[in-house]
């Protein structure tokens, strides 16, 4: 069966240090991986996508960057984070057809000071 | 791009009640609409999806409903529990690559 990890599961920060979040899934291959912030009252917020190793969309502009340097490993990362980055970073992977669902991992919650 | 709002944003039911959520969203071109559950503290889970070939779909006491000329689409709990109590999130699809654009969501509490 497939697994999704995230890590850490929380963090904080000061204004201005670097970010590095990891996400990792078992289980499956190529597949579809999404990175979402959940901020309060404003739902999920699709940030990257990538439907393969090294192939990246953006999907929002802002200081934060994404990679995915083996098949199933995603990783966020900023090199200053700011207070607008606080909220709870969600990883998710899919099949790449269309129709599929996409499955969550347990969360990172950032708070930055 | 594609823009999803859920209405209303916090829904109070007693329980045995039914629970209505309603979704609109912009694109004519989306064609997949997922419902995802949050309970607090937890990741968001799949509880029903329907594609837009499709009009309704039930799964025991869960029903989705679409209206692709109107652009809206709703999710429907019969018989509410307290378990039900969570956050439900409203998707559509947004072009190619399974990408899903989410409205805000909706509290929903099932008062006992």
């Amino acid at each position: 069966s497939q697994t999704i990890h995230q890590w850490p599961a929380t963090l904080v920060q000061p204004v201005g240090s670097p970010l590095s979040l990891e996400c990792t899934v078992e289980g499956t291959s190529n597949p579809n991986l999404y990175w979402y912030r959940q901020a309060a009252g404003r739902g999920l917020q699709l940030l990257f996508y990538s439907v393969g190793i090294g192939q990246i969309s953006s999907e929002v502009p802002q200081n934060l960057s994404a990679s995915r340097p083996q098949d199933r490993q995603f990783i966020l990362s900023s090199k200053k984070l700011l207070l607008s980055d606080s909220g709870f970073y969600l990883c998710a992977w899919s099949l790449g057809r269309s129709y599929n669902e996409q499955f969550f991992g347990p969360g990172t919650r950032l708070t930055v000071l | 791009g594609e823009n999803v709002e859920q209405h209303p944003s916090t829904l109070s039911v007693q329980e045995g009640d039914s629970a209505v959520i309603k979704c609109t969203y912009s694109d004519s071109a989306s064609n997949y609409f997922p419902w995802y559950k949050q309970e607090l503290g937890k990741r968001p889970q799949l509880i029903i999806d329907i594609r837009s070939n499709v009009g309704e779909k039930k799964d025991q006491r869960i029903a989705v409903t679409l209206n692709k000329t109107a652009k809206h689409f709703s999710l429907h709990i019969t018989e509410t529990q307290p378990e039900d109590s969570a956050v439900y999130f409203c998707a559509a699809s947004l072009g190619g690559n399974n990408r899903l654009a989410f409205g805000k969501g909706n509290q929903v509490v099932v008062i006992p």
